[in-house]
């Protein structure tokens, strides 16, 4: 089914690992972005990206990298994992081609949960 | 900076009520608002997405509104259902690129 993709569903990590939370789309979106969501909180932007080889920050980038070495792919990595990045992770895209006006509707992976314990 | 804030936190009516989520935003200066529905351990669904220059949409028996000037949108549920239960996003864009300001949501239970 065409859509977004996120792996893993559920992790469990030590302080002081590193991982990747993988997300990859097949809409041929140029947008893609990444959000956590704590408990009764909104979702925050961490990092998004406008297309292949082009990445910025968002609201809460500190702890997180991303890379946009394709258009279907775009990865997130923790460094050094803290009780902090405890969250639910979401990937997302869009084809909104570039006027601030524009609503394209996001689609959303299903989230990837994360623990550090 | 933009700030959106959703009340109530959380919902309980009985099937069949119509009912009212409510959305407040600091910035008025949007250029759309869309509502999500998330189900538990899923991603986002987009509901709807109103314009700056709509006042409404309307999606089956869903309804919301935009007042820009008071910096408010509503969510109007109608003849609710269980399979309605769910948390009631709303958000809107800030910036060049579609990046969205969320709000924490409204947590809907609709009891059969």
């Amino acid at each position: 089914n065409a859509g977004v993709t996120q792996t893993p569903k559920f992790r469990i990590l030590k302080i002081g690992q590193s991982m990747t939370l993988q997300c990859t789309q097949d809409m041929n979106h140029n947008y893609m972005y990444w959000y956590r969501q704590d408990p009764g909180m909104g979702l925050k932007l961490i990092y998004y990206s406008v297309g292949a080889g082009i990445t910025d920050k968002g609201e809460v980038p500190n702890g997180y990298n991303v890379s946009r070495s394709t258009t279907e792919d775009f990865p997130l990595r923790l460094e050094l994992a803290a009780p902090s990045q405890t969250s639910v992770y979401f990937c997302a895209s869009s084809s909104l081609t570039g006027t601030v006006s524009g609503a394209n509707v996001l689609t959303f992976g299903a989230g990837s949960r994360l623990t550090v314990l | 900076k933009q700030e959106v804030t959703q009340i109530p936190a959380a919902l309980s009516v009985p099937e069949g009520e119509n009912l009212v989520l409510n959305c407040s935003f600091t910035d008025s200066a949007i250029y759309n608002l869309q509502w999500f529905r998330q189900d538990p351990g899923k991603g986002l669904t987009s509901l709807l997405l109103i314009q700056s220059s709509q006042r409404e949409q309307t999606s089956g028996r869903l309804n919301a509104s935009l007042d820009k000037s008071s910096g408010r949108s509503t969510l109007y549920i109608a003849a609710s259902q269980p399979g309605d239960s769910a948390t009631y996003l709303c958000a809107v864009p800030v910036e060049y690129g579609n990046k969205l300001v969320f709000g924490a949501g409204t947590i809907l239970r609709v009891k059969s």
